[in-house]
């Protein structure tokens, strides 16, 4: 089963910044948390992941409580093509395994 | 372009044949995952390689299918005598394989059967 909790969906004006949450209560400390996207039944894009630290890349910053408890993916101008499944998954550091495990993740939906 | 190549984008099988699909990793990659997302449901595990070596299979079912990742050449998921709930988009991803490295997928087959 999935680790993570995501409302199933969210709306967001075009040109805004489009903020979607994540809950990982039970998070250990060897995990990363990931982020990907699912655009209409296309393969998964990989955004951005953490451990600790806030993030930022060319897609998107990743914001991580002090706690690690929960985190917030930003995407800071939204476009109607950011429209998609986003998912937020944690992922054990190292280990013979290295799957990952999607939830049923957040609709985002740009409107116009 | 050099991400994760996938084919055939999509494949019809009748019930009882079989299918095998394939899939290249990014280039520098070493490890292979593949998924599989039924209609209307999320991505699931299948099973992870690296070369010629099947680390994780838990997400694989027992019967009728089997993933490989030769030295040389794609890997390979093969179904064989596929039913109508073998219909799903498989996908592949692929990474370097170190610690902190994300998972890059293909676009996926979608495998349809009559």
């Amino acid at each position: 089963d999935a680790k993570t909790t995501q409302p199933p969906s969210m709306d967001c004006a075009e040109g805004r910044a489009a903020n979607l949450p994540c809950n990982h209560s039970t998070i250990s400390g060897n995990e990363y948390v990931y982020w990907y996207r699912q655009i209409h039944s296309q393969g998964p894009q990989y955004i951005i992941h953490g451990l600790k630290n806030n993030e930022t890349n060319e897609m998107a910053s990743l914001i991580i409580t002090e706690d690690r408890k929960s985190s917030t993916l930003i995407l800071p101008h939204a476009t109607l093509r950011d429209t998609a499944v986003y998912y937020c998954i944690v992922r054990s550091y190292g280990g013979a395994t290295n799957k990952l495990i999607f939830g049923t993740g957040t609709l985002l939906a740009v409107q116009p | 372009n050099a991400g994760v190549m996938q084919n055939p984008r999509h494949l019809v099988r009748r019930r009882g044949q079989e299918a095998r699909l394939r899939c290249s990793p990014m280039k520098g990659h070493s490890h292979v995952y593949w998924y599989r997302q039924l209609p209307e449901e999320g991505l699931k595990f299948m099973v992870y390689l690296q070369k010629e070596n099947i680390i994780d299979e838990s997400g694989m079912p027992k019967e009728r299918f089997s993933a490989e990742f030769p030295k040389e050449g794609p890997s390979i998921l093969r179904i064989q005598q596929v039913v109508r709930g073998d219909s799903a988009a498989y996908f592949c991803a692929s990474s370097s394989g170190g610690p902190n490295q994300p998972q890059h997928f293909g676009d996926g087959t979608r495998l349809s059967i009559l």
